[in-house]
């Protein structure tokens, strides 16, 4: 079955660019939406971002002016870069598919990775 | 943005009760919501879409229903294993966003 899994640094210097990458296993990454999602500790689900198989992509305007998520079909992964953090980007980081109507019955988010706490500390 | 506005906050229900959590959207979003169940430690779990419809492999107590603005999400009969924390979410347009969540205990 498809599994997601998150990769990247722990720990992030403050101003520094948070970078995660999201591997797509036992299936192919396209034909579907991908999109990070993430978790302050204690705290509730903000949406980062998304992007299509083809490149295309959507973020929250909340971190649009940091925010960069790219695909890399050859090697089924996408990534997410967030740049010039501070604490408050301290979080669980997931990545998902976004299951969009066309490829499926509706439109949701039905895979996730285990998530992967990043900490920005100096 | 859509605000998600869910209640209560934190719930605590005996075995077997029947439990009901509410989301409320800032405007109307079809039926463009799911439900998702998060364990601690664990990433979120795809319950209910399209508001109402069970995710494949989801014990039937779990149901939801509504649309436009207020949507319900109830487990029919809660057992021990459905301690965790619900998020609703609205995909009917971007920035896509979550509820502040439920928690869930278990008396």
């Amino acid at each position: 079955q498809v599994q997601l899994q998150e990769s990247g640094p722990g720990l992030v210097k403050p101003s520094e660019t948070l970078s995660l990458t999201c591997t797509v296993s036992g299936g192919s990454i396209s034909n579907y939406y991908w999109s990070w999602i993430r978790q302050p500790p204690g705290k509730g689900l903000e949406w980062i971002g998304y992007i299509y198989y083809s490149g295309s992509n959507n973020y929250n305007p909340s971190l649009k002016s940091r925010v960069t998520i790219s695909v890399d079909t050859s090697k089924n992964q996408f990534s997410l870069k967030l740049s010039s953090v501070t604490a408050a980007d301290t979080a669980v980081y997931y990545c998902a598919r976004y299951c969009t109507n066309g490829v499926c019955p509706n439109w949701y988010f039905d895979l996730w990775g285990r998530g992967t706490l990043v900490t920005v500390s100096s | 943005d859509i605000q998600l506005t869910q209640s209560p906050s934190f719930l605590s229900a005996s075995v077997g009760d029947r439990v009901t959590i509410t989301c409320r959207a800032s405007q109307g979003i079809s039926s463009y919501l799911a439900w998702y169940q998060q364990k601690p430690g664990k990433a979120p779990k795809l319950l209910i879409y399209g508001a109402s419809t069970l995710q494949s492999g989801v014990p039937s107590r779990f149901s939801g229903s509504g649309s436009g603005t207020e949507f319900t999400l109830t487990v029919s009969s809660l057992q021990p294993e459905d301690v965790a924390t619900y998020y609703c979410q609205q995909l009917n347009s971007n920035p896509l966003t979550f509820g502040g969540g439920t928690k869930v205990g278990v008396k």
